[in-house]
């Protein structure tokens, strides 16, 4: 069975700190993206990765970094955290092609709800 | 630029049919996701369409008219968990990332009565 995996289902951070948001898929997937949740805006695309060591930046990077070392995991780095990256952060993994009958739909991780006070 | 719209809540009754209609305006098109999403939870793939017409999986069809910039997610006999936000995602090969990355719409909340 697909399994992406996060670090934490709840982290509560205070303004400043660094903070790190880890994801996992066993899926042997290229891509991988980081997402964040607010209600009334959807899904944002932060960062995302189609290769070991290869990032992209999405609609929204400022203020994260991201580093793929490894083909499964992806890690979301919030530098010095501030109150407004309070939201829910969603990983996800895809594979790189889609196909004739496949549309290389992500599969999402079940989320980390972060909280910076 | 991309623009993904879906109403933000529509209501129904147990065992009846449902329509959530997206429409869409990019500079390409690759591509159209349905996903479902429960409170709390991660969304989880319901549909793909890439060609014009009507893809059926069980209770869950969806449809596109990629002339017309448009989709909608049917779904039949509707049941209490049915209850959840459903989103549209648009691939786009001329967006940032090219064709391997969909653009959300903001979601339809599906609130399902007995």
């Amino acid at each position: 069975d697909v399994k992406v995996t996060q670090s934490s289902r709840y982290l509560v951070k205070r303004t400043g700190e660094k903070v790190f948001l880890e994801c996992v898929q066993d899926m042997d997937h290229e891509n991988m993206f980081w997402y964040r949740q607010d209600p009334g805006l959807g899904l944002r695309l932060i960062y995302f990765s189609y290769d070991v060591k290869m990032k992209e930046k999405g609609d929204i990077p400022e203020g994260y970094s991201v580093s793929r070392e490894k083909k499964e995991r992806f890690s979301l780095i919030l530098e010095s955290a501030s109150t407004n990256q309070t939201s829910m952060y969603l990983c996800a993994s895809s594979l790189s092609e889609p196909g004739l009958d496949w549309g290389n739909e992500q599969y999402f991780g079940p989320g980390t709800r972060l909280t910076v006070t | 630029g991309q623009n993904i719209d879906q109403p933000t809540e529509m209501t129904a009754t147990e065992g009846a049919i449902v329509q959530i209609n997206c429409t869409y305006q990019t500079s390409g098109f690759n591509g159209l996701f349905w996903y479902q999403q429960h409170a709390g939870e991660a969304p989880t793939f319901l549909s793909y369409n890439v060609l014009d017409g009507l893809e059926e999986k069980g209770r869950f069809s969806s449809f596109l008219s990629r002339s017309k910039g448009y989709s909608y997610l049917l779904l039949k006999e509707l049941q209490m968990k049915d209850s959840a936000s459903y989103l549209c995602a648009v691939r786009d090969p001329h967006a940032s990332g090219g064709s391997y990355i969909p653009t959300f719409g903001r979601g339809t909340s599906l609130i399902v009565h007995p």
